[in-house]
């Protein structure tokens, strides 16, 4: 089993709808976790982390993390086509403060 | 504005050659990243410095050598690359051991190796 699972995607959504970004984790003891995104030949920009219970939100993005299913989500509100990108789950591991990075979920969003 | 900053953006060179990556961050960070990654792949971890000292070599192979001269810089030392090297080599920097605290990166340097 992979420590950061995700959907690769492609999640396809229509302009101004939600998406909804998954991610789940094996490690009962992490404690803090990113939501990366990145645009194709571009490097991974920061949207939100996450390290208690319940909800975070930014704007029109929302993490919600839940530490006893072990999941992680990002909401997207009234999501744009400038939100097309592939967006990284990771969690920080115990070693050093290693980021543990999930494989990707690729987003698009369609005018 | 990007707060850490990569140098070369781009760089070609031969398996023979020797060559510098360059990192340097203006947040006030001590921890500092190496990571390489591939088409399609999320960032492979390479090497942490924490406060100017090697913490994680992740058995990088000797061609590539790291070197952190101060709290704001990161250098990445090429030498006898291969073909298969050819990557996006990613920067990063944060506060080392706070919970919570993200890691920033760079632009990355596009690396290709002939």
């Amino acid at each position: 089993q992979k420590e950061v699972e995700q959907n690769s995607g492609p999640l396809s959504v229509p302009e101004g709808a939600i998406a909804s970004l998954n991610c789940t984790y094996s490690d009962r003891g992490s404690q803090s976790f990113f939501w990366y995104r990145q645009y194709s030949g571009k490097s991974p920009e920061l949207i939100m982390f996450i390290y208690s219970n319940g909800d975070k939100e930014d704007g029109r993005f929302t993490a919600q993390l839940n530490k006893a299913s072990q999941y992680v989500s990002l909401l997207i509100r009234d999501s744009q086509p400038s939100d097309s990108a592939t967006y990284l789950c990771a969690l920080r591991g115990n070693q050093g403060g290693k980021l543990i990075f999930g494989q990707g979920t690729e987003l698009s969003v369609k005018p | 504005d990007t707060e850490v900053t990569q140098t070369p953006k781009h760089l070609v060179m031969g398996m023979t050659n020797k060559k510098s990556l360059k990192c340097e961050q203006h947040m006030g960070h001590r921890a500092m990243y190496w990571y390489k990654q591939k088409a399609k792949k999320p960032p492979e971890l390479m090497f942490v410095y924490s406060y100017e000292k090697l913490s994680i070599n992740e058995s990088v192979p000797s061609r590539f050598s790291p070197e952190c001269p101060n709290s704001s810089l990161l250098n990445l030392h090429l030498h006898a690359l291969q073909p298969e090297d050819s990557a996006l080599y990613l920067c990063a920097s944060s506060w080392p051991g706070l919970e919570g605290q993200p890691q920033h990166f760079g632009d990355g340097t596009r690396l290709s190796i002939l």
